[in-house]
């Protein structure tokens, strides 16, 4: 079964270090997304991106995040200059079209900031 | 912003027992999801549903979407210690992101 990829598994980093979480969506998926959780927390929203653009984004995404779609496979976030409240699972997501698809999530990267 | 409500938080049963964990919402969604997750994975998606007071059936899994598309229920008969995890409720309000309530801890006691 396809799935999402995502690398690393667990990444430590200083506060105000940057940092990129890397993800290879499914290869015929066409809408990209990325989430958080912090622990005991919600599944948030953070960004979503269709045809090589952000579609949306919400309140958490500021200036510090970023994505990319470098190679038409790898889609990743960028954290520019980390903060303490960034520790979090940080999972993407894939899914094929628009409508009712569901989404295929990764097994997620999980970020400490110290 | 669309709020999902999910209840009970926390649910710790008998194996053999069957159980229902509810998802409630003000607003209407377009399509409701249903995942499982493990922890220290990711949300694995379980059923969509898209119509008003459809019901879909997975195994021992039922779901089933309310009529004003605002509320949703997942049934579970005859729980297995296998069927332990958080079980996740997703509103999808648009064509994009999906809203995630905070979960059912489900436990199944052998």
């Amino acid at each position: 079964e396809p799935e999402v990829t995502q690398t690393p598994s667990h990444q430590v980093t200083q506060m105000g270090q940057e940092v990129i979480l890397r993800c290879v969506p499914i290869s015929n998926h066409l809408y990209f997304y990325w989430y958080r959780q912090i622990l005991g927390q919600k599944v948030e929203f953070l960004v979503s991106f269709y045809n090589n653009e952000i579609s949306e984004k919400s309140e958490i995404f500021d200036d510090q995040f970023s994505v990319e779609r470098p190679d038409g496979s790898n889609f990743t976030l960028k954290i520019r200059s980390t903060k303490l409240e960034d520790s979090a699972m940080y999972f993407c997501a894939s899914r094929a079209g628009q409508g009712n698809y569901g989404y295929t999530f990764g097994s997620g990267t999980r970020l400490t900031v110290v | 912003t669309q709020l999902l409500e999910q209840s009970p938080q926390f649910l710790s049963i008998q194996e053999g027992e069957n159980l229902t964990v509810y998802c409630n919402s003000s607003s209407v969604f377009s399509s409701l999801q249903w995942y499982r997750q493990e922890p220290g994975e990711g949300p694995v998606l379980l059923v969509t549903v898209v119509t008003g007071g459809e019901v879909k059936k997975l195994k021992r899994l039922t779901f089933q979407f309310g009529d004003a598309r605002k509320d949703s229920s997942l049934h579970i008969t005859a729980a297995q210690p296998g069927d332990t995890g958080l079980y996740l409720c997703a509103g999808a309000g648009g064509y994009q992101k999906v809203t995630f309530g905070i979960g059912t801890k489900l436990q199944v006691i052998p």
